[in-house]
């Protein structure tokens, strides 16, 4: 899990803001996940992507956008759409999102995002 | 829809007793089940996994099993210490039009008291 960053560790936004966090991984792997987390909360995902320029929603997709330009990048936006976007927001990456025994996923460092 | 129940929330336990996590998965195609350790703040991070055709597996002293039929995986984690406070989660793969995820549950906050 080294091999994913997130960047920045801490980001904040005045409401009605779009802001974009970014998720790298040098890892070579195929399938990429956002999950948010909230306090005393598990992880929700909210989109992810199995292959390059493929991507698809997951169970909070609303007022979030992602694209999978490349097979290293999977930056997520927090739309203004999204009324109550402070959180803690994990990227994942896995070698590949097929269900094949190598599908363990492994987390980035995490974004804190705080509305101001 | 599918989902993950976790219990307990908290668990405190003295340093040197053995600590249980038990999970329960509604989706019986589920094939992978990882456990991860998040400490605050930090990244949550593999500590154990069991896929569907094993009833249990261990590693020093971190053991997961699984009951297929009664759709449950537990985590047993013995001798504990101090550096083993965390919150644990527990996540059931789950398969969805050809496209496969996790579902989480909602963490167990593990306290060892030294």
């Amino acid at each position: 899990d080294g091999g994913i960053t997130q960047s920045p560790k801490y980001l904040f936004r005045k409401e009605g803001q779009n802001v974009t966090l970014s998720c790298e991984q040098n890892l070579n792997h195929d399938a990429m996940y956002w999950y948010r987390q909230d306090p005393g909360q598990g992880l929700r995902l909210i989109y992810y992507s199995q292959i390059v320029n493929d991507f698809q929603k997951g169970d909070i997709a609303e007022g979030y956008s992602v694209s999978r330009e490349k097979k290293e990048s999977f930056p997520l936006t927090v739309t203004s759409a999204q009324k109550n976007p402070t959180a803690f927001y994990l990227c994942a990456s896995s070698i590949s999102g097929r269900g094949w025994s190598t599908d363990t996923q492994y987390f980035g460092p995490g974004t804190r995002l705080t509305v101001l | 829809g599918e989902n993950v129940e976790q219990h307990p929330s908290t668990l405190s336990v003295q340093e040197g007793d053995s600590a249980v996590i038990k999970c329960t998965y509604s989706d019986s195609a589920s094939n992978y089940f990882p456990w991860y350790k998040q400490e605050l703040g930090k990244r949550p991070q593999l500590i154990i996994d069991i896929r569907s055709n094993v009833g249990e597996k261990k590693d020093q002293r971190i053991a997961v099993t699984l009951n297929k039929t009664a759709k449950h995986f537990s985590l047993h984690i013995t001798e504990t210490q101090p550096e083993d406070s965390a919150v644990y989660f527990c996540a059931a793969s789950i398969t969805t039009s050809g496209t496969y995820k996790y579902i989480f549950g909602t963490g167990t906050r593990l306290k060892v008291l030294a």
